[in-house]
């Protein structure tokens, strides 16, 4: 399978507590994107990278929220101190440097669950 | 399995008919236009995009329609399938990096 890869694909969590996600962008793309997702809405963009940098990043990725690209290739996406708020499918996509960037391609996410 | 929306604007076709979900934006500044499928428990899957000196676009059953005056995005599918039930999103952008999305329209197809 060549598409973007999440994982894990679920994660439960007390709150408080701290949470990893880890993407895998498809390998020839330089960019890669983090967005959220909660229950009747459309994806809510969070963050993007063009190699290791990172780009932008939204409002809506508060302090306990970081994300790294170390070497360019795989993503993490942390969450610190974890409340029920935060409960919600973390997307990952990414997209190819020759195509001005578009479209992107999305992972299956990770639903996360904080009790 | 888990729901992607649970109070998204409907639409059941007939299995055969053809199907047409619209979206409108507010972004006069808004240059490229995505489709997206998203079925329960699955990331968005692209389906068709078009870009603002465009206002059709067909592919393999889609077709996209973009009619700017009005800020008017539509996709058409042809034939439908049952495997054509999902959510569907329309998404766009305006020459950055973030694609806004709306909030979805969930397609069931009756056999």
């Amino acid at each position: 399978d060549t598409g973007v890869s999440q994982d894990p694909r679920h994660k439960i969590t007390k709150r408080g507590q701290n949470v990893t996600f880890r993407c895998d962008p498809i390998s020839e793309h330089n960019r890669l994107y983090w967005y959220r997702q909660t229950l009747g809405q459309g994806p809510e963009f969070l963050t993007y990278f063009q190699n290791e940098a990172q780009l932008e990043k939204s409002r809506l990725l508060s302090d306990r929220f970081s994300a790294e690209r170390p070497k360019g290739s795989f993503s993490t996406l942390e969450i610190q101190r974890t409340e029920q708020g935060d409960s919600a499918m973390y997307l990952c996509a990414s997209s190819s440097p020759g195509s001005d960037g578009r479209p992107l391609h999305f992972g299956n996410g990770t639903r996360l669950t904080v009790t | 399995g888990e729901s992607v929306g649970l109070h998204l604007p409907t639409l059941s076709v007939q299995e055969g008919d053809n199907s047409i979900i619209n979206c409108a934006y507010s972004n006069s500044a808004s240059d490229y236009f995505i489709w997206y499928k998203q079925e329960s428990g699955k990331g968005p899957q692209f389906i068709i995009d078009i870009r603002s000196n465009m206002d059709k676009r067909q592919g393999q059953r889609v077709t996209v329609l973009l009619n700017k005056t009005v800020k008017h995005l539509s996709l058409q599918i042809a034939a439908t399938q049952p495997g054509d039930s999902a959510v569907y999103f329309c998404a766009e952008t305006s020459g950055n990096e973030k694609l806004t999305f709306g909030t979805g329209t969930r397609l069931t197809i009756i056999p």
